[in-house]
């Protein structure tokens, strides 16, 4: 099986842009989560989504946004870009989507604002 | 809230020495805890996960973690290190029953060959 995919792998923009990453989970697994890691805050939680419908949301501010797709895709959107966003955003998928699920990260997206 | 601490942000041993990588959690509930590992310009990799089952959980590439309640613990440890193993590990525990983890603020492992 083909494993999480994000794209793009880089992206930079400049502050006040948006940007729109996109996320192809694991066949088969309906629950997305995203994660934004950066070298001070660490790996933190922003939102999770199950058959389309966000289930859990961590404490970020309304710019930050997402959907998933009857295909289970997902994309996750930031508008109104600061420097603070510039992180790591990382995509996992699960089959089960509950708290005892192992989940699967892609690679992550780098953006850098500037 | 859950919460978990990872005492050691960079942990350095010799090639073929015990590897120990300390994870100490609060969670108000019975945990779940994982284990992960990140290596440079990669994604995190499943190393291992409590669910309740055994206290002892062995994991992938000779890992493994014991869970103590007593001690609010899940350490990592691996007999013999090796090269391969440097990269930085997570530990985690799940907020209840939701697909949703609390992350430790990471130990880096170097490997001295």
């Amino acid at each position: 099986k083909a494993g999480v995919t994000q794209t793009p792998r880089y992206l930079i923009k400049t502050r006040g842009q948006q940007v729109t990453l996109s996320c192809s989970p694991i066949s088969g697994h309906r629950s997305v989560s995203w994660y934004q890691q950066t070298p001070g805050q660490g790996l933190q939680f922003l939102f999770e989504y199950f058959s389309e419908t966000q289930r859990n949301k961590g404490n970020f501010p309304g710019r930050f946004s997402g959907r998933q797709f009857s295909n289970s895709r997902s994309e996750m959107n930031v508008s109104t870009l600061e420097l603070g966003d510039s992180a790591l955003y990382l995509c996992a998928s699960s089959f089960r989507g509950q708290g005892d699920s192992p989940l699967h990260f892609g690679n992550g997206t780098r953006l850098t604002v500037t | 809230a859950q919460s978990v601490t990872q005492l050691g942000s960079h942990v350095s041993v010799s090639e073929g020495a015990l590897v120990l990588l300390r994870c100490n959690y609060s969670s108000s509930v019975p945990p779940y805890l994982f284990w992960y590992v990140q290596y440079p310009n990669q994604g995190l990799q499943l190393l291992l996960k409590y669910t309740s089952a055994a206290t002892l959980v062995k994991g992938i590439n000779g890992f493994e973690a014991e869970f103590k309640k007593s001690e609010t613990s899940f350490h990592l440890t691996k007999p013999s290190a090796h090269m391969s193993d440097a990269a930085e590990y997570f530990c985690a525990v799940s907020e209840g029953g939701a697909q949703k983890l609390v992350f430790g603020q990471g130990t880096r492992l170097t490997i001295n060959p």
